[in-house]
């Protein structure tokens, strides 16, 4: 059975950089799988911030600009979010997951979430 | 980016009740169309991809349907377990989009 774990601080400042990892465990990151960052700030929908393939490749979403950069370290079997210049706006439960094989792009595999707060 | 547009946002029923919920897309997905449930504090559960096929695990009395640009999520014999909030996802273009959400409350 796949678990992803997220950590990383709960509490950014405003233009700070917000630094998450998501820790892998019960099968590989180098599998056929592209892994995601989905985060959800409070009350509203979730938001698909990028994903990441175990070579590198990256796909992140425009609306955050050139703030995200995704990297993936296969030795530690984990994959991290860097979000630069944060704002309030940035405020959410940030959700690791993987990208199911076969079926169409579906999350089949979530963490629990971990939950940034930017605020000085 | 493909907006997604849920109906209702919001929908009151009882134990026992089939229930259902739409999704819109403002362009095309084929069958690309994801639904998940989502109980708070926790992270969304996949349901159904692909439009329709149930997602190993979940009850038959979850089904989805639909294709193009509008789909239904529907449950036969809601359980209280089934309580939760209903979002629907697009896989078909990035940026991947979700639907606003279906809160399925207690009547």
């Amino acid at each position: 059975q796949v678990q992803l774990q997220e950590s990383g601080p709960g509490l950014v400042k405003p233009s700070g950089t917000l630094s998450l990892t998501c820790d892998v465990s019960g099968g590989s990151i180098s599998t056929s799988n592209w892994w995601t960052w989905v985060r959800q700030a409070p009350g509203k929908g979730p938001e698909w911030i990028g994903e990441i393939y175990h070579s590198g490749s990256t796909h992140h979403n425009p609306s955050l600009k050139s703030r995200v950069t995704m990297s993936v370290d296969r030795s530690k079997n984990q994959f991290s979010l860097n979000l630069t210049s944060v704002t309030a706006a940035d405020t959410a439960v940030y959700y690791c997951a993987r990208v199911a094989v076969g079926s169409g792009g579906d999350y089949d595999y979530w963490g629990q979430g971990t939950l940034v707060t930017v605020s000085s | 980016d493909i907006q997604m547009t849920q109906s209702p946002s919001s929908l009151s029923a009882s134990v026992g009740d089939r229930v259902t919920i739409t999704c819109r897309a403002s362009q095309s997905i084929t069958g690309y169309l994801n639904w998940y449930q989502q109980k708070p504090g926790r992270a969304p559960k996949l349901l159904i991809y692909g439009g329709n096929s149930l997602q190993g695990g979940v009850p038959s009395r979850f089904g989805g349907a639909g294709s193009g640009t509008t789909f239904s999520l529907t449950i036969s014999g809601l359980q209280l377990e089934d309580f939760a909030t209903y979002y629907c996802q697009q896989s078909y273009s990035a940026p991947y989009t979700f639907g606003q959400g279906t809160t399925l409350e207690i009547k």
